[in-house]
């Protein structure tokens, strides 16, 4: 298996610009995770799927984020509009199961809002 | 709400020298444990894990950790640090009702050669 795979590696826009990430699960599993990381705040968890429904999404910072699982092969994050304070390394994650199972995470994607 | 602390941010090793990061979590339920070693440019990886059992939990690369019920805590050790041990280490907690973790701040090695 290719491990969790996320598009694209390093994204620079400009303010009020609309940002998508990419994230793509090993397959078979049906947990999927977004989380932010930051050198102010370090690794949080922002919203996670369970089978492709959302299931807690009381991580996401505020309205202009937004993150979608149309099927268990792909899920989106979404921020609309930027800001230089989203500027971050965004890292999708994936899992199987019980909550004891190893979480996979992806490649990451370094956001810069400029 | 569980939290999950590490309060050593940075740590500077020379070769050799032993290591110990600590963590400490908020949560009096059953807990599952977990070392996450993130090196440089690189995701995050699985060092280790506690859900049952021994409390002596050995992972990859010669780490260990100890589960503490009593002190809430879940050290990771290392009796001889390598130059490429030089990374950023996340301690995590789930808990058996909820399936996220709750990662804390990490703690940045530097091991000098």
């Amino acid at each position: 298996d290719a491990g969790v795979i996320q598009s694209p590696r390093h994204e620079v826009t400009e303010m009020g610009q609309e940002v998508t990430l990419r994230c793509k699960p090993i397959s078979g599993h049906d947990y999927l995770f977004w989380y932010r990381q930051t050198m102010m705040r370090g690794l949080e968890l922002l919203i996670y799927f369970n089978n492709n429904v959302p299931i807690d999404d009381s991580g996401m910072p505020e309205d202009r984020f937004s993150a979608k699982m149309p099927n268990a092969s792909f899920s989106t994050l979404k921020i609309q509009p930027s800001e230089p304070r989203d500027s971050a390394v965004y890292f999708c994650a994936s899992r199987k199961g019980i909550p004891y199972n190893e979480q996979f995470f992806g490649p990451g994607t370094r956001l810069t809002v400029l | 709400a569980q939290s999950v602390s590490q309060h050593n941010h940075h740590v500077i090793l020379s070769e050799a020298a032993s290591l110990e990061l600590g963590c400490n979590y908020s949560y009096g339920g059953t807990v599952n444990l977990f070392w996450y070693v993130q090196y440089p440019g690189q995701h995050l990886q699985l060092l280790l894990k506690y859900f049952s059992g021994d409390p002596l939990v050995k992972g990859i690369k010669g780490f260990e950790a100890e589960f503490i019920k009593s002190k809430f805590s879940f050290n990771l050790r290392k009796p001889s640090v390598q130059w490429s041990d030089t990374a950023e280490y996340f301690c995590a907690v789930t808990d058996s009702g909820t399936y996220k973790y709750i990662f804390g701040t990490g703690t940045r090695l530097k091991v000098l050669a």
